[in-house]
């Protein structure tokens, strides 16, 4: 079974600042991993997704994303938050077959 | 370009009565997906499509059904409305089990 952990339910950071979302994974072998977001009224999002390689992942609006298998961890960074990454950011794991098990958000706010 | 949409955007519907949430997608993929978001919970999984004529149960699927009779539509119907289904149901879709999802809208049900 696949199961996917966000510790943090909601994060506040000032505008500027760099930010790192929690996700945790728990799946046999190496899964798929996904951070999807969501703005307010929207659906979600992709902005990244690792499947195998390079262990850092580029994503859309500036966001990476790093792979480590020993912590079973995939956590979302971006160097410099801007008001508009305002939004809920979800972690996504997929194991062996076709349906993505989803964390249950992350909501960001940030303080100008 | 290719999209997903969802109808209504806005439901309100009383207790007992039957409902359809309408999802259309022109990527012209075979999988298909309709999830319901709650505070608290995140996305769960409702029911799932692999293709024409296939039909899935997921962790949420009582009182829920749909049916795929093409490629591009994965209508939800609620048999007899409750108030414990009053959420946002989103309905996704992806080409392959390595592809992310691509999400609708939303629809935002209300049960009176």
């Amino acid at each position: 079974a696949q199961s996917v952990t966000q510790p943090d339910i909601h994060i506040t950071v000032s505008e500027g600042a760099s930010l790192e979302l929690r996700c945790n994974y728990s799946y046999g072998a190496t899964p798929y991993l996904f951070w999807y977001v969501q703005s307010p009224g929207q659906g979600l999002q992709l902005l990244l997704k690792y499947f195998s390689g390079d262990t850092l992942v580029q994503g859309i609006k500036g966001f990476e994303a790093e792979f480590k298998r020993s912590q079973s961890s995939f956590n979302l960074r971006k160097p410099s938050v801007h008001w508009s990454d305002a939004a809920e950011y979800f972690c996504a794991v997929k194991g062996g077959s076709y349906i993505p098990t989803f964390g249950r958000g992350t909501s960001l706010i940030v303080h100008p | 370009d290719a999209e997903i949409t969802q109808s209504p955007r806005h439901k309100i519907t009383e207790t007992g009565r039957q409902v359809t949430l309408a999802c259309h997608q022109t990527w012209n993929h075979n999988n298909m997906f309709w999830y319901r978001q709650d505070l608290g919970h995140g996305l769960r999984l409702i029911h799932y499509s692999y293709g024409v004529q296939d039909t899935n149960k997921g962790e949420v699927s009582d009182g829920y059904s749909v049916s795929r009779s093409n490629t591009e539509d994965l209508p939800l119907t609620l048999e007899s409305a409750a108030s414990s289904q009053t959420s946002v149901y989103f309905c996704a879709s992806s080409r392959d089990r390595n592809s992310p999802l691509h999400f609708g809208n939303g629809t935002r049900l209300t049960v009176t």
